[in-house]
């Protein structure tokens, strides 16, 4: 089984600043790492996959994540953050074999201010 | 083209009522699932339908029945609604061999009084 812990409930930050959203994750086989973002009172939208190969993953909006291994960890970043991600971010974790849940974390919710 | 529809997107509805929500994918997968979300966002898959087929039903009152007509639908109905049943209920949908990728639908806003 997998799980993801997001230990960041709430990020505040300034418009402009970077950022980084912590996702650690256990499981005991190979996975896949996802980030989705879900602006409020919509639906959960895809921002990047990590599946294989590069560990550096680029997604949508300017965000990027590194998977590390040795670390079990997913980290999204942004170097400078726009008013309009504010949002909550969830990571999430599958196994790479068969049919296998997503299984989500907590979700951190990014605030972004002026 | 929404890629996976779910209707209603708003429902207000009272303890003991029964509901459906219906969802529909047109991207061509073969697998759907249900997520349900509660108020403190947590996430949490309660269903997934392969070909129609039931590959995942994790631990769920039998009150909540998935039905899946074809590999394009997967409706979720609700029987004796109460009112922990509040919460957001997303469908979703991915193809199988495509890196367990699953796309969302925008969310069905179930409140019940």
């Amino acid at each position: 089984a997998q799980s993801v812990t997001q230990l960041d409930s709430q990020v505040p930050v300034f418009e402009e600043a970077p950022v980084e959203l912590r996702c650690n994750y256990s499981s005991s086989v190979s996975v896949y790492l996802f980030w989705y973002v879900q602006y409020p009172n919509q639906g959960l939208q895809l921002l990047l996959k990590y599946l294989s190969g590069s560990t550096l993953v680029k997604g949508i909006n300017g965000f990027e994540a590194e998977f590390n291994k040795s670390q079990t960890s997913f980290h999204l970043r942004k170097p400078s953050v726009h008013i309009s991600d504010t949002a909550e971010y969830f990571c999430a974790v599958s196994g790479n074999t068969g049919f296998q849940k997503l299984v989500f974390g907590t979700g951190t919710r990014l605030l972004v201010s002026p | 083209d929404t890629a996976v529809s779910q209707t209603p997107k708003y429902l207000v509805t009272q303890m003991g009522n029964d509901k459906s929500i219906k969802c529909e994918q047109n991207l061509g997968h073969d697998t759907m699932y249900w997520y349900k979300q509660d108020s403190k966002k947590f996430l949490k898959i309660m269903f997934s339908y392969n070909n129609k087929e039931l590959i995942i039903n994790e631990t769920v009152p039998n009150r909540f029945s998935p039905k899946s007509p074809d590999k394009a639908h997967l409706n979720l109905h609700i029987n004796s609604l109460e009112l922990g049943d509040s919460a957001v209920y997303f469908c979703a949908s991915s193809q199988r061999g495509n890196g367990n990728t699953i796309y969302f639908g925008e969310g069905s806003w179930l409140t019940v009084v």
